[in-house]
């Protein structure tokens, strides 16, 4: 079975902080993926990296920057030098092994105040 | 390029009625998934169609059924309507590379906000 926890509900910002989201995932697959969407206000949820089982590579893209560790089972998120922008409800994700039933943690709210 | 439709936007309807919800997926894209937010509970997984079958089921009762047309459109019906239903109804979509797909990325449409009164 899979499992994606995201135990910070919600977080809370100023502007320019740095903010990490976690995610914890149990599966008993040796490939999966891992995924994050960012959902702003009008509901839409917008896809925003993948990443495979056997890549365990950081990935920084702009601000935003991917912690993956296969040894923690944990794939967390990092802003930097957040905005108000940023301000969405953040879902970590995770897919088995052949087959694309994608199952979703239960989102980190976050606000950036300015 | 158009993206993943959903109709309607809003829905309101009573207790002990049905609900029909429709979607539109990217065109090109073969696969059709239904998830279920409701308030506090994240997205919960309902139903993945693809090629007109259905691929998986999540954990909901039966009277949460759909369908995949020819052209990839899906249709989500809820019968016999409980409070608890009351939910933001989201689908995606995806390309199929065939029964063994893994790791698509899904394109979100908006949803549909149920509220059953």
């Amino acid at each position: 079975a899979q499992k994606v926890t995201q135990a910070q509900t919600e977080i809370s910002v100023v502007e320019k902080e740095d903010v990490t989201l976690d995610c914890v995932y149990e599966t008993r697959d040796t490939t999966y993926y891992l995924f994050w969407y960012k959902q702003p206000p009008s509901g839409e949820l917008v896809f925003l990296i993948r990443r495979n089982s056997f890549d365990e590579q950081n990935e920084i893209s702009g601000r935003y920057s991917w912690n993956f560790q296969k040894s923690t089972s944990s794939f967390n998120f990092t802003i930097t030098a957040s905005q108000v922008v940023d301000s969405a409800v953040y879902f970590c994700a995770l897919t088995p092994d052949n087959n694309n039933d994608m199952r979703f943690g239960a989102g980190t709210r976050l606000t950036v105040k300015p | 390029e158009a993206g993943v439709t959903q109709s309607p936007t809003h829905l309101i309807k009573t207790r002990g009625q049905q609900a029909t919800l429709r979607c539109s997926p990217i065109s090109g894209h073969t696969s059709v998934y239904w998830y279920q937010q409701a308030l506090g509970l994240g997205l919960q997984f309902l139903l993945w169609y693809d090629e007109g079958e259905e691929r998986n089921r999540g954990n909901f009762p039966p009277r949460f059924s759909g369908r995949q047309f020819p052209n990839y459109s899906s249709e989500l019906n809820v019968n016999a309507l409980e409070l608890e239903d009351s939910a933001l109804y989201l689908c995606a979509s995806s390309l199929d590379r065939g029964h063994t797909i893994s790791g698509e990325k899904l394109f979100f449409g908006s949803g549909t906000q149920l509220s059953v009164l």
